[in-house]
């Protein structure tokens, strides 16, 4: 059963667009984070939102968590072939480590 | 400056082997757990552990065993290899007694099984 839907599944855009990839679910969660994995390499932290209705920015990425804390969306701003990879949303819904992830997105931006 | 590491990073089986996917990690992080990654499937959890002596099932804990006898190892066995279980393993830890903790990952262990 998976709890964490994310879409879209697959991104191609050009170097200095914008996109928002969505993490959707019908469970509530206290904390969802995201995390962003490349080639060959385990998934790598990125924020944690904790809040319902935060936001939090990191450079050129927004993270939003739902005001009922069953969804998050990423945006990225003017986006770089640095960013290509593949981003998974992740959290603990019923607050027993019983971490799970949603099925990723996964982005190419073209130079 | 470890952190998660994960041996072997390859292996190849034949179908009914079995072998031992090793996971230790230098951070004094309690909860250790193992995920699988499928195209299309993200990470799916199959055990986790948040301490010594202490192991859980997770979403597909079938065709796997595990244990944790000290803090910082946590292996996966596979006792007798199906096809199926062709995935790229990753091990992860952080800290328990919160659930916002940041979740530390190995490189992974690319498994084929013939």
């Amino acid at each position: 059963t998976q709890l964490l839907e994310q879409s879209p599944q697959f991104l191609s855009i050009q170097e200095g667009e914008n996109l928002t990839v969505y993490c959707n679910s019908s469970s509530v969660f206290s904390s969802l984070q995201w995390y962003r994995q490349e080639p060959g390499e385990g998934p790598v932290l990125l924020v944690t939102v904790v809040t319902g209705g935060e936001v939090k920015k990191l450079k050129r990425l927004t993270f939003q968590f739902g005001d009922a804390r069953k969804d998050s969306s990423l945006h990225i701003t003017a986006a770089q072939p640095g960013d290509t990879g593949l981003y998974l949303c992740a959290g603990d819904p019923s607050g027993t480590y019983k971490y799970i992830f949603g099925t990723g997105t996964r982005l190419k931006v073209l130079a | 400056n470890a952190g998660v590491t994960q041996t072997p990073k390859f292996q190849v089986l034949k179908t009914g082997q079995s072998m031992t996917l090793q996971c230790a990690q230098d951070m004094n992080h309690e909860y250790m757990s193992w995920y699988r990654q499928d195209p299309g499937m993200g990470l799916r959890l199959i055990h986790y552990s948040v301490g010594a002596g202490i192991t859980d099932q997770g979403e597909v804990p079938n065709g796997y065993n595990v244990s944790r006898s000290t803090t910082e190892d946590f292996p996966l066995r596979l006792l007798s290899a199906a096809p199926s279980q062709t995935s790229v393993y990753f091990c992860a830890s952080t800290l328990a007694g919160g659930h916002t903790g940041e979740l530390f990952f190995g490189e992974g262990s690319r498994l084929t099984v013939l």
